[in-house]
């Protein structure tokens, strides 16, 4: 059974400061994903990552994937308080078949 | 196209009573998935749905839970004889499956709660 886990669950951090929230995988994939959710709210898809080496960056957001270790990486640069939310980082165990989410990265970026 | 609309938003029902969700797709996305979400959980896999037919269910699915894609365009989640355990947001997603390369887009989701 394809488990997902995301460290750190929780993470307050200040403006201006760099953090990385990394997801680990159990079993063979070369599909993830990232979604943003902000509370009340559904999914916002943030990247699909689908081949090994493969780095994607949008804004303050950079994300990686590393299929040999089963690790994928969000990086948060220069934090700005927008970026609070839930992150959530999701494996396709196959194409197409469904979604493995990790438990979630709840992140409050203060003042 | 406006994504992936789901009705209600909201529902509150007595325990024991009927519910049924419906989720329309994007109107070129042959996928449909529905998903649970529970407080301060990831979402979790319920059913999904390649055109009309239904090709997974997990485990979590218990014969309370239904789901149909009649015609391979809209889908409905029912839940007989809610139980307070059913409190949470189902999400649906749909996806074109075409090899590769594709992502998934989740619509607003359905907010259950069962008093």
């Amino acid at each position: 059974e394809l488990k997902v886990e995301q460290n750190p669950l929780f993470l307050s951090m200040q403006e201006g400061k760099n953090y990385t929230i990394y997801c680990n995988y159990s079993t063979t994939s070369d599909r993830l994903y990232w979604y943003r959710q902000d509370p009340g709210k559904s999914l916002e898809s943030l990247f699909v990552l689908l081949s090994n080496g493969a780095v994607k960056q949008e804004g303050r957001l950079m994300a990686s994937l590393d299929t040999k270790a089963r690790l994928s990486t969000l990086h948060i640069t220069a934090a700005v308080h927008d970026l609070s939310a839930t992150y959530f980082c999701a494996v396709e165990a196959t194409s197409g078949s469904r979604l493995t989410f990790g438990e979630g990265t709840q992140l409050t970026v203060n003042p | 196209d406006t994504g992936v609309s789901q009705d209600p938003r909201h529902k509150i029902t007595k325990r024991g009573q009927n519910v049924t969700f419906r989720c329309d797709p994007i109107s070129e996305h042959n996928r449909l998935y529905w998903y649970r979400q529970t407080l301060g959980q990831g979402p979790e896999f319920l059913t999904y749905f390649q055109n009309e037919a239904q090709l997974e269910k997990s485990r979590l699915l218990s014969d309370r839970f239904s789901a149909e894609r009649p015609k391979g365009s809209f889908s409905t989640l029912e839940i007989q004889r809610t139980e307070q355990g059913d409190s949470a947001m189902y999400l649906c997603a749909s996806s074109l499956a075409i090899g590769g390369g594709y992502g998934y887009t989740f619509g607003s989701g359905t907010r259950l709660t069962v008093v």
